[in-house]
């Protein structure tokens, strides 16, 4: 099975601050996804990419950035952290994107106070 | 942009009922659907998927789609207690696009 591993898994940040969240996959997919799941709203796509250097922005891009830097490794970079961004993050992987099964990590949860 | 639905928000079942859980997608072009369930404090994992109308049965797991009601259900037979999840339903309109999720509908199966 697709193993997807995220880190940290838990974060508590100041307004303002700066953040990364790092995502790791081991089963050679092509795409990554980072996810945002608030209450209400569902599962949210921010950012996406289907290779190393490649970013591609999804539905909730504001306030974050994200890269890639291997096919193996995507992250998150938060850079001035703001209380609305305080939600469980989830990174996932798959081999194509619109048809394939999408394998999620266990989330981080971010807290900005 | 595509809006995908999943009604109810939540829904309590005892053991052993059917149960009925369902979503509504906005383009007409929308070509794979999906259910994934994730349990409390889990991630989120795909139960199974369809692309043509009609429906595909995978064990007490049955997904029924309509393209042209713009709707899909997931129904699951003789329900258990491990099947208390939160289930999300996800459409795409083709390979090159990603997959859109709705908010959920959370599910509880009591003894």
């Amino acid at each position: 099975e697709a193993a997807v591993t995220q880190s940290p898994r838990n974060k508590v940040t100041v307004t303002g601050g700066n953040v990364t969240l790092s995502c790791r996959q081991t089963n050679s997919h092509n795409y990554m996804y980072w996810y945002r799941q608030d209450t209400g709203h569902g599962l949210r796509l921010i950012h996406y990419s289907y290779g190393a250097g490649n970013l591609q922005i999804g539905d909730v891009p504001d306030g974050y950035k994200a890269t890639r830097t291997t096919q193996e490794d995507f992250f998150l970079l938060l850079e001035l952290a703001s209380p609305s961004q305080t939600s469980l993050y989830f990174c996932a992987s798959s081999d194509g994107t619109g048809d394939t099964e999408v394998f999620f990590g266990k989330g981080t949860r971010l807290t900005v106070v | 942009q595509q809006k995908v639905q999943q009604s109810p928000e939540s829904l309590i079942v005892p053991e052993g009922a059917m149960t009925s859980l369902n979503c509504t997608f906005s383009d007409s072009a929308s070509q794979y659907f999906a259910w994934y369930r994730q349990h409390s404090g889990k991630a989120p994992k795909a139960l199974m998927s369809i692309f043509s109308n009609g429906e595909k049965e995978e064990g007490r797991f049955t997904i029924h789609l309509n393209k042209a009601s713009l709707h899909f259900s997931l129904h699951i037979r003789d329900s258990q207690p491990s099947d208390s999840a939160l289930y999300l339903c996800a459409v795409s309109i083709s390979s090159g696009t990603y997959q859109r999720f709705g908010t959920g509908t959370k599910l509880q199966v009591v003894p």
